[in-house]
């Protein structure tokens, strides 16, 4: 129950394109989610989060939309860009305890 | 603020060595965390502490490993004996809280076992 799951895996999509990244969640509790983006060789970084009170969330390009009623949440990336290339990793978490964190998505954006 | 900060960097060594990883937190943040980073599991975590106290290690992974926050600005990771499979990249993690605070990340140090 306490799971995050992500996909793809992976992704590879063109400049210019959408890329959309999924999550699901099992807990109930969970009221609070971020995305975190990954560069090679550093720490992820928070990217944009959202609270379940709203279906969705948009900073610049990234989007998060939120489906409470499934249990499930998603980044959408417009007009991806080749320095949008990273791992990008969901997250669920409740007041006082730990962010659960997805197992991370690989995106590659082609030129 | 220099953000969090993890020593060594890079780290090989021979199993059966011990290895002990370093981190400082951003000075005021009361939560740190210790996270596991491979290809297999993806971001796994290990153990948090809250105003220096360990709240949940569930997710270390056996007695090898252990974890130490003597003050608020210096946590340890130990690993002993060490093994080929714990070779990883390690992060440290701090956030002002536990409640819907952002947890900013250091840049990790690579062990490797061989």
């Amino acid at each position: 129950q306490q799971q995050v799951k992500q996909s793809p895996q992976s992704l590879i999509v063109q400049k210019g394109g959408i890329s959309i990244i999924n999550c699901a969640y099992e807990n109930t509790a969970f009221d609070y989610f971020p995305w975190y983006q990954q560069f090679p060789g550093k720490g992820p970084a928070l990217l944009i989060a959202i609270r379940p009170d709203v279906s969705e969330k948009k900073e610049g390009r990234f989007t998060i939309s939120f489906n409470k009623s499934a249990k499930q949440f998603s980044l959408h990336i417009m007009d991806s860009q080749p320095g949008d290339s990273a791992t990008y990793f969901c997250a669920a978490g409740q007041a006082g305890t730990a962010l659960i964190f997805g197992k991370g998505t690989t995106l590659s954006v082609s030129s | 603020d220099a953000g969090v900060i993890q020593s060594p960097r890079h780290e090989v060594t021979e199993m059966g060595q011990e290895v002990t990883l370093r981190c400082k937190p951003i000075s005021g943040h009361n939560s740190l965390f210790w996270y596991r980073q491979t290809m297999m599991r993806g971001l796994e975590l290990l153990i948090y502490f809250n105003n220096n106290v360990p709240i949940d290690d569930s997710g270390m992974p056996e007695d090898r490993f252990s974890a130490k926050m003597p003050n608020a600005s210096f946590s340890t990771l130990k690993i002993q004996p060490s093994e080929p499979r714990d070779s990883a990249v390690y992060f440290c993690a701090s956030s002002p809280g536990l409640d819907y605070n952002e947890q900013f990340f250091g840049p990790g140090t690579r062990l490797t076992v061989l």
